[in-house]
């Protein structure tokens, strides 16, 4: 089974400085998805970047840029010119590419953000 | 508007009174599932449908129920509601498995006493 962990449960930032929250994930999978949720204190889950284990290319999206490293099963996420609207709960999420059967989202546990003006 | 919809948002109930939370989509997706929400353990999944009258157990099905009649609605039904069932509720959509992103509703906030 696929696991993903995040080991710091809680980061902060200065406002308009950069930040990177980690995530590692176990899988003897070759093709799959990976993902960065947030989720602002209204608790809805909004997706912020998306990663195909196929594309050596890291996803960028805006400010939010990851950085995919599929041997060492690594994908932080870098946020850049931290905004106070950034502070929200991030969780990483592991989605297998099988297309035939159950393939939930396996999440990390999450990593609480907190931007400081 | 491409969007998941749950219902209600909000629900305190006391323990043994049946109850349903209803989800919808309007995308045609074929694969919902279910997810709670618990403190230090991020997201689980209840139940899982690939497509209609086509459903099955994630990992934490006890005391819950679902049923797909239609390919847009994918109702969780808690037939005796008990308080560890106190959680955050998620429905996610997507077209297929492993294909692309599943979309979220807005969540229910579910407390039993």
């Amino acid at each position: 089974a696929q696991t993903v962990t995040q080991s710091q449960p809680e980061m902060s930032v200065q406002e308009a400085e950069t930040v990177t929250l980690s995530c590692t994930y176990d899988t003897s999978e070759s093709d799959y998805y990976l993902f960065w949720y947030k989720q602002p204190p209204s608790r809805q889950m909004i997706l912020v970047i998306r990663q195909e284990a196929y594309k050596q290319q890291n996803a960028t999206e805006n400010r939010f840029s990851v950085n995919f490293q599929k041997a060492a099963k690594s994908f932080s996420l870098k946020i850049s010119d931290s905004q106070l609207g950034d502070a929200a709960m991030y969780f990483c999420a592991y989605r297998s590419a099988y297309i035939k059967g159950n393939t939930p989202l396996v999440f990390g546990k999450g990593t609480r953000l907190s931007v400081i003006a | 508007e491409a969007q998941v919809t749950q219902n209600p948002r909000y629900l305190i109930t006391v323990t043994g009174k049946k109850l349903t939370v209803t989800c919808s989509q309007n995308m045609n997706h074929e694969y919902m599932s279910w997810y709670r929400q618990d403190p230090g353990l991020g997201l689980r999944q209840i139940y899982y449908s690939m497509n209609v009258e086509v459903t099955d157990k994630g990992d934490v099905p006890e005391g819950y129920k679902v049923s797909r009649k239609e390919k847009r609605n994918f109702p969780l039904i808690l037939e005796s509601p008990s308080p560890n069932q106190t959680s955050l509720y998620f429905c996610a959509s997507s077209y297929l498995p492993g294909l692309d992103t599943q979309y979220f509703g807005p969540g229910t906030r579910l407390t039993v006493l």
